[in-house]
């Protein structure tokens, strides 16, 4: 089965800014999670969705970041406007069911550059 | 999650089984303990994981002591392409990731 695909794979944007990231989820992964690494620090939950639904978005920082997954199939997130702090990679991962952390596929992430 | 210690970094020759230690004392009777690594800034990757018993895969072993405070995952012929950041996650409702182990797989 194909993976977790993440595109764009790089994006650079000036500060201020809008940028939108896009996640295709295995096909028949209900459950889409959406993390970040910022350089030198942990990797950051940001959101949960159960389909279309937002089951937990205690991770996201602020209301600069909005997460959409209109239809329950691919999900995106877009930065408006960009910070110079959002620069990080951008991780999306699926699951088929919600095991509460397990099974989840990866995918290559998306690094974005703010400057 | 129940909270996870592991050594900050480890050296492995290439070879030779990789040890990963990871103290979970906190873990509760029907939590899982779960095990990720990150190859440099690729995607997280899932391992393994195991609830009670000794589980085994095509990647690794994982060793959960009887009372489940501790694990080790045990990569039996270490790679150099192991180098990686390997992380010990026992999740309640989401994967949480520590700082992790930071494996070096060295010639």
């Amino acid at each position: 089965e194909a993976g977790v695909t993440q595109f764009p794979s790089h994006s650079v944007i000036e500060k201020g800014q809008t940028v939108t990231l896009r996640c295709d989820p295995i096909s028949g992964h209900d459950n889409l999670y959406w993390y970040r690494r910022v350089m030198g620090k942990e990797i950051k939950f940001l959101l949960h969705f159960v389909k279309e639904s937002k089951q937990d978005e205690s991770g996201m920082p602020n209301n600069r970041f909005l997460a959409e997954r209109t239809g329950g199939t691919y999900s995106t997130l877009k930065v408006q406007p960009a910070e110079l702090e959002d620069s990080g990679v951008y991780f999306c991962a699926s699951s088929r069911y919600d095991r509460g952390g397990g099974g989840y596929t990866f995918g290559s992430g998306t690094r974005l550059t703010v400057v | 999650d129940a909270k996870t210690t592991q050594p900050t970094s480890m050296d492995c020759a290439e070879g030779r089984a990789a040890n990963l230690p990871c103290n979970h004392s906190t873990i509760s009777g029907n939590e899982y303990v779960y095990w990720y690594r990150q190859i440099h800034s690729q995607g997280p990757q899932y391992i393994i994981h195991g609830l009670k018993n000794n589980e085994t895969n095509e990647m690794a072993s994982l060793i959960i002591t009887e009372d489940r405070k501790s694990s080790t995952l045990i990569l039996p012929h270490a790679t150099l392409r192991d180098t990686a950041v390997y992380y010990c996650i026992v999740p309640r409702y989401k994967l949480i990731f520590g700082t992790g182990t930071r494996l070096q797989v060295f010639p």
